[in-house]
């Protein structure tokens, strides 16, 4: 069953601004892992952070883990219109991944 | 990086019939491929992990009958709908892993997309 919650289901915002996606988990984890997918294409992958990380950085997007409240959350900075896309967190367990049910982002130019 | 590529990237079959989609690892062996579903506006549901040689390990509420897995070589992986239905219709994605790389890597095809008519 998928485990992964993520809010919210859909954001729109203006180019420029800061986009932030929440995901929830419920069991342990070994690591949790962000993708991007565009409109019927596959999974891109942005970025992961172990369980033993709090926060991890990689260009204009920034992941914070934080393992006592079972959560994530993926910040993307100065959005760009190209940036529209689902965002899907996915939560490791061994080589098992689970995926959230995926912000749909809409960056407006 | 390492590179998955799917065939066909898109299919469209007749109800009863059976379609073979292949996951194929480009540049890497892969010792583990993992077959994933995703309908429309959903995220992507697990439905089976393949290894190498191996009988593939099937989800909880996937027919193994119906959908028939081949891992036959190190990177090659099919995944075989029988009989389709249009309630099969979906986004079929596979995703590889190997050995060498880290074990929570997976790199993932482009998807194919199934429709029956």
């Amino acid at each position: 069953s998928q485990q992964g919650e993520e809010d919210p289901q859909a954001l729109s915002i203006q180019e420029g601004e800061n986009a932030t996606m929440n995901c929830s988990y419920k069991t342990s984890i070994n690591n949790l892992q962000w993708y991007r997918q565009n409109s019927g294409r596959g999974l891109v992958h942005l970025i992961l952070i172990r369980s033993n990380e709090r926060e991890k950085h990689s260009g204009r997007l920034r992941v914070t883990l934080d393992t006592s409240k079972k959560s994530s959350s993926l910040l993307i900075t100065a959005s760009r219109a190209a940036d529209t896309a689902s965002y899907f967190c996915a939560t490791a367990s061994g080589s098992r991944l689970t995926f959230g049910e995926g912000t749909q982002l809409t960056v407006n130019p | 990086g390492a590179v998955v590529s799917q065939h066909p990237s898109w299919v469209i079959c007749k109800s009863g019939t059976s379609v073979k989609i292949e996951c194929r690892s480009l540049d890497f062996q892969a010792t583990t491929m993992f077959w994933y579903r995703q309908f429309p506006k959903q995220s992507l549901m697990l439905m089976a992990t393949s290894n190498e040689g191996s009988k593939a390990t099937y989800e909880q509420g996937v027919e193994k009958d119906k959908f028939l897995i081949n891992h036959a070589s190190l990177t090659l992986s099919t995944l075989t709908v029988t009989s389709a239905h249009p309630e099969d219709s979906s986004f079929y994605i596979c995703s590889a892993s190997a050995l060498s790389m880290s074990s929570y890597e997976q790199y993932f095809g482009p998807g194919t997309r199934l429709t029956v008519t």
